[in-house]
């Protein structure tokens, strides 16, 4: 069964520190990763996605991740926080093989302070 | 486009009454999930459909929890009847296939008392 784990519940950092946020997973068959932040009393905004080709991909906000195949990991990552960064980061996992179904991690609280 | 839209906003209810939370998908879309977030267990997924049909719905909690896609445009999540323990924020987010980020709704916060 596919899944995925954050290992961190909260994460803290100055803000102009760079920051990362760490997720792996566990799928069978080639896994597409995606990050999404949810800020209070709102829905979850897509962040970025991992299907294939380059390992670093780009997303919103200046945020980036780093896909790792041999680590099973998909660390989120931006050189530089800001206080506005501060929110809930979920990594989630589709597998093609499995259905398509989209599964989300525990999330980590992300605290940016001044 | 409006984006998901999920209805109500807000619920609140007594314990063994029906309750029934909506969703329009984004137009295009081919998947469908419904969402459970708690603080105690995260976001669970209750039950995920593509092109209107049911695929996977190992996270429906028990038989008083009940998921409907009529057509390509719009689904309902019934639970009869409601429990306290139901009180959480339900998600509905929709994807244009398989294997393509999901775009979420503002969610429908039911309390059940």
């Amino acid at each position: 069964a596919q899944s995925v784990a954050q290992p961190e519940d909260q994460v803290n950092v100055a803000e102009g520190n760079p920051l990362t946020v760490k997720c792996t997973y566990s799928v069978s068959g080639n896994p597409y990763l995606f990050w999404y932040v949810q800020y209070p009393n709102r829905g979850l905004q897509f962040l970025l996605k991992y299907i294939t080709g380059d390992n670093l991909v780009k997303g919103s906000y200046g945020f980036e991740a780093e896909f790792n195949k041999s680590q099973t990991s998909f660390h989120l990552k931006k050189p530089s926080a800001l206080v506005s960064d501060s929110a809930l980061y979920f990594c989630a996992v589709r597998a093609f093989n499995q259905g398509g179904k989209l599964i989300f991690g525990q999330g980590t609280e992300l605290s940016v302070k001044p | 486009d409006a984006g998901v839209i999920q209805s109500p906003r807000h619920e609140v209810t007594e314990m063994g009454q029906e309750v029934t939370l909506r969703c329009k998908p984004i137009s295009g879309h081919n998947s469908l999930f419904w969402y459970r977030q708690t603080m105690m267990r995260g976001l669970e997924l209750l039950i995920y459909f593509n092109n209107n049909v049911p695929i996977d719905d190992s996270g429906m909690p028990e038989d008083r929890f009940s998921a409907k896609m009529p057509n390509a445009s719009f689904s309902t999540l019934k639970i009869q009847p409601s429990e306290p323990r139901d009180s959480a924020v339900y998600f509905c987010a929709s994807s244009l296939d398989r294997n393509t980020e999901a775009f979420f709704g503002q969610g429908t916060r039911l309390t059940v008392v």
